[in-house]
């Protein structure tokens, strides 16, 4: 079974801090991506990655940067953290991009204060 | 807006009844996707349906796509306390984006 690890289940953060998010997977997948949640706005893309030192931009870039430096590994990275990024983050992954279901991580629900 | 679009937002049935939850969206897809999420949980995959499928099933699950429609249907038959959650659809296009709608919360009440 694939396993999506994120590093943190809760984390708090002060305004203007850098925060790093991690996700590991162990299926060797090329694909990663980087999702945020909000209530009645659903899951809106960040980044994501086709393959090593690679990134892309999804619907909601601002604010937000990727690394990839390994293929099991996909950080997200929040520069300067703003209360308005206060959000649950879900690492997914999948081997073909446009056949293969997602498998997610259990998220990272982040409070920036 | 969101690509796929979940319909009704909220659902609440008793136990062993059928829920149907619906999702419409906009574009040419490679496939839709149904998953469930537990409260302050990841994203579970149920059923991928692929653009040139009609039906598919998996268990208690019946998944149909219409894409004259651009809709599809997740029916969850004899219904268990331990299937509520929320239901989301996500659209696939060749590109590989996977766009996700704002997801139906099913209760079944014991």
């Amino acid at each position: 079974d694939v396993k999506v690890t994120q590093s943190s289940r809760y984390l708090v953060k002060r305004t203007g801090e850098k925060v790093f998010l991690e996700c590991v997977q162990d299926m060797d997948h090329e694909n990663m991506f980087w999702y945020r949640q909000d209530p009645g706005l659903g899951l809106r893309l960040i980044y994501f990655s086709y393959d090593v030192k690679m990134k892309e931009k999804g619907d909601i870039p601002e604010g937000y940067s990727v690394s990839r430096e390994k293929k099991e590994r996909f950080s997200l990275i929040l520069e300067s953290a703003s209360t308005n990024q206060t959000s649950m983050y879900l690492c997914a992954s999948n081997q073909d991009r446009s056949r293969s279901p997602l498998h997610f991580g259990n998220g990272t629900r982040l409070t920036v204060t | 807006s969101q690509q796929g679009e979940e319909d009704p937002q909220a659902l609440s049935i008793q136990e062993g009844e059928n829920a149907t939850m619906n999702c419409s969206y906009k574009t040419s897809i490679n496939n839709l996707q149904w998953y469930r999420q537990n409260s302050g949980r990841g994203l579970v995959h149920l059923i991928l349906i692929r653009s040139n499928e009609r039906e598919k099933h998996s268990g208690r699950l019946r998944v149909t796509l219409d894409t004259s429609k651009k809709s599809s249907s997740l029916l969850i038959t004899a219904s268990r306390a331990a299937d509520t959650a929320s239901y989301f659809c996500a659209t696939a296009t060749n590109a590989g984006k996977s766009t996700f709608g704002d997801g139906t919360t099913l209760t079944v009440k014991p």
